[in-house]
């Protein structure tokens, strides 16, 4: 069964320093999400793609977090610098049709020391 | 915009018995419904979903849900509960529109099944 691949499954990176986490949807999937989960809260959206295109980043802390996906295909979602209240689950997402339903992969827990 | 309720953070309940995760909804726009479980250091899985049509919707592993739009509600329920089911659950909203369809989740209900 095809699966949303996010690497790494860990992260521990000190304030101020870069992190970048990856994703690599599932095949034929065009529409790309990632969300930043909060301990104890639900997931938030970041950033939607669709294709290569930017659909919604209105929630992306902009000047400190990017993402991309170049080739419409894997995405890279980066933070510089991190800071403590980084600290979260970051989960990555794909559909087909959206939002209809999204598939998403086990996540990057990050922590910030 | 939209916003979902979960009014109970966790919920215990022994094996066998019957269990109902509640979920309130507010938005000016009509919307889709979800609930999506998740299992320790892994990512979601879509239990079920309501986009038109009857209002009691059947998911995956015995689960399933009832939209009430007067009520704004969509509550989760099964009728036997297994130790395989303590997880976390999260009730999401989309508003039916086009353009980015954002899902809007809400904090999760912690279900813990008791041998």
């Amino acid at each position: 069964e095809a699966e949303v691949a996010q690497s790494p499954r860990y992260k521990i990176t000190e304030k101020s320093q870069a992190v970048a986490f990856w994703c690599d949807p599932i095949s034929g999937h065009a529409t790309l999400y990632w969300y930043r989960q909060i301990l104890g809260q639900g997931p938030e959206l970041l950033v939607q793609f669709q294709d290569e295109s930017v659909v919604d980043d209105s929630q992306l802390p902009k000047d400190r977090f990017s993402a991309e996906r170049l080739k419409g295909v894997d995405s890279t979602l980066k933070i510089q610098p991190a800071e403590l209240g980084d600290s979260a689950m970051y989960l990555c997402a794909s559909s087909l049709v959206d939002p209809f339903e999204q598939y998403f992969g086990p996540g990057t827990r990050l922590t910030v020391t | 915009a939209q916003s979902v309720t979960q009014l109970d953070s966790q919920v215990p309940v022994f094996e066998e018995a019957p269990v109902e995760l509640r979920c309130n909804y507010s938005s000016s726009v009509s919307v889709y419904l979800f609930w999506y479980v998740q299992y320790p250091n892994q990512g979601l899985q879509l239990l079920l979903k309501y986009l038109s049509g009857s209002t009691l919707v059947k998911g995956i592993n015995g689960f399933e849900a009832e939209f009430n739009k007067s009520q704004t509600s969509f509550h989760l329920r099964k009728p036997s509960v297994h130790i395989s089911d303590t997880a976390e659950y999260f009730c999401a909203v989309s508003a039916i529109q086009t353009g980015a369809n954002n899902l809007f989740f809400g904090t999760g209900t912690r279900l813990t099944v008791i041998p």
